[in-house]
């Protein structure tokens, strides 16, 4: 099985910084990497697909980079509702989730 | 608009069985592969089921023998149906949609771009 391990666990930042989010694989995943935001009592909603292509909608300040085994999800100045829970998801081979980070104020 | 219903979820006792729906709305339901996820309360993500267009299933060796994913294309609907439930099986669970995401390593890639926002499952005495 594929493990997913994302740092840091939990992040504090303030409106306007630019925050990253490291998330790394137990083996090669390629660039089959996503990302997704999940907020409480909420299901998650994906931000970044395939490392670094932003799905629709979502806003610019989102960026994914990666490949193999190393990736980071970057959120560049920080908005009131990007306060939330991050998880990447590794898809090369079924599915597994790293643990979450959060990011609060 | 693209949209995922659950339904079936509640209290259960420990070995008991339950089986959860979704109906599916605003998209080709029977040209998409779709899964379920799980989250415990308080804790990640966790994949539980998959089934493809062509109604192949697949499932992690965490729950396989006692889930069932099924799709029903003529109702736009998906199951899953749990058996010899257990405490650690309380949690809320997700109908997910996969979308394609490329080909390689001499696969086809699908990641989950849409999510209901789920039933809860509790397993309790």
């Amino acid at each position: 099985d594929i493990q997913m391990t994302q740092s840091p666990s939990t992040l504090s930042a303030s409106l306007g910084d630019s925050v990253t989010i490291t998330c790394r694989a137990s083996q090669s995943v390629s660039v089959w990497l996503a990302w997704y935001q999940q907020k409480p009592g909420k299901a998650p909603k994906l931000l970044i697909y395939k490392a670094s292509d932003l799905q629709s909608g979502v806003p610019s300040r989102f960026s994914g980079s990666g490949s193999g085994t190393e990736f980071t999800l970057t959120i560049s100045s920080l908005q009131a509702d990007d306060f939330a829970t991050y998880y990447c998801q590794q898809y090369k081979t079924y599915w597994t989730f790293g643990q979450g980070t959060t990011v609060e104020i | 608009e693209v949209q995922l219903a659950e339904s079936g979820g509640g209290l259960v006792q420990p070995g008991g069985s339950l089986r959860l729906s979704c109906a599916a709305s605003g998209f080709i339901f029977s040209s998409y592969d779709m899964h379920w996820v799980r989250q415990i309360r308080g804790k990640g993500l966790e994949w539980v089921s998959g089934i493809g267009t062509a109604a192949d299933t697949h499932y992690p060796d965490s729950v396989k023998g006692r889930f069932i994913i099924s799709r029903e294309n003529a109702k736009n609907s998906l199951f899953l149906q749990i058996n010899s439930l257990r405490a650690g099986d309380t949690a809320v669970y997700y109908c997910v949609r996969a979308y394609f995401s490329g080909f390689g390593d001499l696969n086809d890639h699908y990641h989950m771009d849409v999510w209901g926002k789920g039933t809860t499952v509790t397993v309790s005495s």
